[in-house]
């Protein structure tokens, strides 16, 4: 188990431009979950996968974010155009969903990626 | 809409102490409870949850916290604390009848340790 990573670490832009995250969840984690977190505050949910289904979109995600899961293992989070306003660190976690009924799963996180835009 | 409130910025005690962070909930049932702790540079790390059963909960790193329905709180506690201990604490709650999948997070409370 080598845990949730994420890719780069760091991440420095213009305004105006495109940037793209990877996370790499824990193998057998059938969901993913992404998280924004700005200085002094704790994360606030963006979206969620069920295997390569997005299940969950939070009002947060504006048009200029989109995330992807093709497969069902990694997922990419993309944002267009970016704004000074995006500056902020995107977590990304997974977790073991087991069968229909169940809900107890733990969501564990990557490190994070930090955003900054000039 | 469910909230969580952690009272306190930060908060500093000296090594050796006890310390107490308290977690309060906005929630109309009883929500599932997490501790993340988050040191500089590293993600977030569980130290302990609630789901059901007894109320008085232990996790890692010698951390424990009671889950107390009457008051919404679930207080995070260690008796004494080590200089290692130094991080952000972030309570957390989830949504059994929604699905337990958006965890809503208080803002942190910052612990500082004095030699």
């Amino acid at each position: 188990d080598t845990g949730v990573s994420q890719n780069p670490r760091h991440k420095i832009t213009k305004r105006g431009q495109n940037v793209t995250f990877r996370c790499d969840p824990i193998s057998e984690h059938n969901r993913l979950y992404w998280y924004r977190q700005t200085l002094g505050q704790g994360p606030e949910f963006l979206t969620y996968f069920q295997n390569e289904a997005q299940l969950e979109k939070s009002r947060l995600l504006s048009d200029r974010f989109s995330a992807e899961r093709p497969k069902g293992s990694f997922s990419t989070l993309e944002i267009q155009r970016t704004e000074q306003g995006d500056s902020a660190m995107y977590l990304c976690a997974s977790s073991l969903r087991r069968g229909l009924a169940g809900n107890t799963d733990t969501q564990y996180f990557g490190p994070g990626t930090r955003l900054t835009v000039l | 809409a469910q909230s969580v409130t952690q009272p306190d910025i930060h908060i500093t005690v000296s090594e050796g102490a006890s310390l107490e962070l308290r977690c309060n909930y906005s929630y109309g049932a009883t929500p599932y409870l997490f501790w993340y702790v988050q040191s500089p540079g590293q993600g977030l790390q569980l130290l302990l949850k609630y789901f059901s059963g007894d109320t008085l909960v232990q996790g890692i790193k010698g951390f424990e916290a009671e889950f107390k329905r009457s008051q919404s709180s679930f207080n995070l506690r260690k008796p004494s604390v080590h200089w290692s201990d130094a991080a952000e604490y972030f309570c957390a709650v989830g949504d059994p009848a929604g699905g337990n999948y958006q965890l809503i997070w208080g803002a942190g409370t910052k612990l500082i340790i004095k030699p």
